[in-house]
């Protein structure tokens, strides 16, 4: 079992603005960072750490956390963006890697 | 660009031992800070972290799999490998290798091989 929690599946109306949220303890002390995956693809980085996105990425994408929860912001989401997205982090003990289980997220 | 790419038998035998490389290209495994993963992927399921392991040969390891896995790393040949012994059916599924950053009080992968199917099947 992961110890970050998403929830399964999220919608979003085309150009309307979508939260996707991640849980766990360890994030209290890190960071989460996040990942849009696409069907038959790789994984793609979009948000790590507070609130950085790498080169290539829109800037409707955005991070933020408060407590044990981390969150994903899509503003004025795109039919592009219907994807899987995971968060990751590291774990309460600093050494390990756990991903979130993953958010299907529909543009209506 | 440093790109990744994943080589290895796309079919294994159950009992027998999954073995896959990670070809670096566009960045030297030697030049450190970086954590060089693997990662797999069930059919229709989600992300597992399986390890990483460091250019000077330090090791961690998921470890609910802990037991089976050994990851090594050749920096002469820019490359790195998993092997996962004692393999049965659960064990299908798509082995990604990538590149792990860690800063402080964040872990991100910044870059990834395409991924390769591994099927356990006799």
């Amino acid at each position: 079992s992961s110890e970050l929690t998403q929830d399964p599946a999220v919608s979003v109306a085309l150009g309307q603005t979508v939260r996707i949220t991640c849980q766990g303890d360890s994030l209290r002390s890190y960071y989460a960072s996040w990942y849009q995956q696409k069907p038959g693809q790789a994984p793609v980085l979009v948000i790590y750490g507070k609130n950085n996105r790498p080169s290539g990425i829109p800037d409707r994408f955005s991070g933020s956390s408060s407590g044990n929860t981390a969150s994903l912001t899509i503003t004025g989401a795109q039919a592009e963006d219907e994807a899987d997205y995971y968060c990751n982090s590291r774990d309460s003990s600093g050494n390990q890697v756990v991903f979130g289980g993953g958010t299907k997220l529909t543009v209506l | 660009q440093v790109q990744l790419q994943e080589s290895g038998p796309g079919l294994v035998k159950p009992s027998q031992t999954l073995s896959l490389t990670c070809t670096v290209s566009g960045g030297s495994i030697s030049s450190g800070g970086y954590y060089w993963s693997w990662i797999r992927q069930h059919p229709g399921k989600g992300l597992e972290w399986i390890g990483y392991i460091y250019y000077s040969g330090s090791t961690y390891y998921n470890p609910s799999l802990k037991s089976l896995v050994t990851i090594s790393v050749d920096t002469s040949k820019n490359q790195f490998s998993l092997k996962l012994s004692s393999v049965t059916a659960a064990d299908t599924a798509v082995y990604y290798c990538a590149r792990g950053v860690r800063a402080g009080w964040v872990y991100y992968f910044d870059y990834w091989g395409q991924g390769t199917l591994v099927t356990v099947s006799s």
